[in-house]
């Protein structure tokens, strides 16, 4: 069974400043997707960031970009010049290539300081 | 609306009471998933839908869990004689398609609030 841990129930940033949230998983399987989501107090979850598992390029997109380890099966995010908004929950999901199945991490709230 | 919908919005409900949860995924979308969410924890696989059809029911806590989906659209997940442990965050998200090669992303609804007394 695959899992997700993420070992850092908050994180908090000033304002501008780079923060890293990590996450590891485990899996036995060769094929998969890692994600981002962002929950803020609306509940909404949001599709921050997605990365392919047979790729080697990190992804990146705009201000978020990600640490893709795989043979350490490490996946962290970085939020650069963090911004208000910012603030929220944050999730790691393990996405099952075969069905789309998405296993989740138990989040790290982010706090973000003016 | 072009997103997810979930209703209701929020459910109260006494303990030993049955309920239905329902969502409206976007039009076209094949895949459905529901996911709950207790206080302050992450999301939990509960049950996903190609069609109408379960492939995959793993995730269904008790069997007085249980879900359908008909005409390829709605999904309905029912509690029966509902627990204060079940007193959660109840998400539905849909999907494009499966197995295309690349991975499709999960839209999410705002989910239902399920409060057991």
């Amino acid at each position: 069974a695959q899992t997700v841990t993420q070992s850092q129930p908050e994180m908090s940033v000033q304002e501008a400043e780079t923060v890293t949230l990590s996450c590891t998983y485990d899996t036995s399987e060769s094929d998969y997707y890692l994600f981002w989501y962002k929950q803020p107090p609306s509940r909404q979850m949001i599709l921050v960031i997605r990365q392919e598992a047979y790729k080697q390029q990190n992804a990146t997109e705009n201000r978020f970009s990600v640490n893709f380890q795989k043979a350490a099966k490490s996946f962290s995010l970085k939020i650069s010049d963090s911004q208000l908004g910012d603030a929220a929950m944050y999730f790691c999901a393990y996405g099952s290539s075969n069905t789309g199945k998405l296993i989740f991490g138990q989040g790290t709230t982010l706090q973000v300081k003016p | 609306g072009a997103g997810v919908s979930q209703s209701p919005s929020n459910k109260v409900t006494e303990k030993g009471k049955d309920v239905e949860l329902r969502c409206d995924p976007i039009s076209g979308h094949t895949a459905l998933y529901w996911y709950r969410q207790s206080l302050g924890q992450g999301l939990e696989f509960l049950i996903y839908f190609q069609g109408n059809s379960a492939p995959d029911k793993s995730g269904l806590p008790s069997d007085r869990f249980s879900a359908e989906r008909t005409g390829g659209s709605v999904s309905t997940l029912t509690i029966q004689r509902t627990q204060q442990e079940d007193s959660a965050v109840y998400l539905c998200a849909s999907r494009s398609s499966v197995g295309t090669g690349t991975h499709n992303e999960q839209f999410f609804g705002p989910g239902t609030r399920l409060t057991v007394l």
